[in-house]
């Protein structure tokens, strides 16, 4: 079965200071990764995703994730956090093929500090 | 691109008692996915329509039904309410030209429901 593991509940960072959230995924094949933002009160939105291709992958707000096959790993990176990055953060892998669809991971809350 | 809305925002309703929740996809957006939300959790997969059609379901008893119309609304049907169906329950609709997985999803508000 795929899962997703986000290791750190809640990070808390400096405003203006540089931002990598974890993510790890089990899958048997090459996956369909995401991340998604969710402030309060709000559904998700996308930030970015990957499929194939190039493993540094651009999204939105100056995120950037890196797939890493041999570390089953696709972590979130931010140069540069701004106060209106803070929300929760989650990863998901998803499939088309059999009962596993989209998978998400238990999510990352970000907190900025002035 | 956004435009999926959800209705109603709450609701609070008793033990054993039967909800229906709505959701209205963008024009045009064939695929829409029900998610649950716990407190704390990531969002779960409950099932996808695509045309009107389920496609996938997770792993979720057959008290939780879907129906998708015509018009890119569609509802999700709880019965017989148990108390650990608090949560927010989203809906997700997408322009995949066919069920799939591993395109853009666009996520509504969500409604927060509430079990007594």
């Amino acid at each position: 079965a795929q899962s997703v593991t986000q290791p750190d509940i809640h990070i808390t960072v400096s405003e203006g200071a540089s931002l990598e959230l974890r993510c790890n995924y089990s899958y048997g094949a090459t996956p369909y990764l995401f991340w998604y933002v969710q402030s309060p009160g709000q559904g998700l939105q996308l930030l970015l995703k990957y499929f194939s291709g190039d493993t540094l992958v651009q999204g939105i707000k100056g995120f950037e994730a890196e797939f890493k096959r041999s570390q089953s790993s696709f972590n979130l990176r931010k140069p540069s956090v701004h106060w209106s990055d803070a929300a929760e953060y989650f990863c998901a892998v998803g499939s088309n093929f059999g009962n596993e669809k989209l998978t998400f991971g238990t999510g990352t809350r970000l907190t900025i500090i002035p | 691109e956004t435009g999926v809305t959800q209705s109603p925002t709450h609701l609070i309703k008793t033990r054993g008692q039967q909800v229906t929740l709505r959701c209205s996809s963008q024009s045009g957006h064939n695929t829409v996915s029900w998610y649950q939300q716990a407190l704390g959790q990531g969002p779960q997969f409950i099932f996808q329509y695509y045309r009107e059609e389920e496609n996938g379901r997770g792993n979720f008893p057959p008290r939780f039904s879907g129906l998708q119309f015509p018009n890119y609304s569609s509802e999700l049907n709880v019965n017989a309410l148990e108390l650990d169906d608090s949560a927010l329950y989203l809906c997700a609709s997408s322009p995949a030209g066919r069920a799939s997985f591993a395109d853009t999803q666009y996520f509504g508000p969500g409604t927060r429901l509430t079990v007594l």
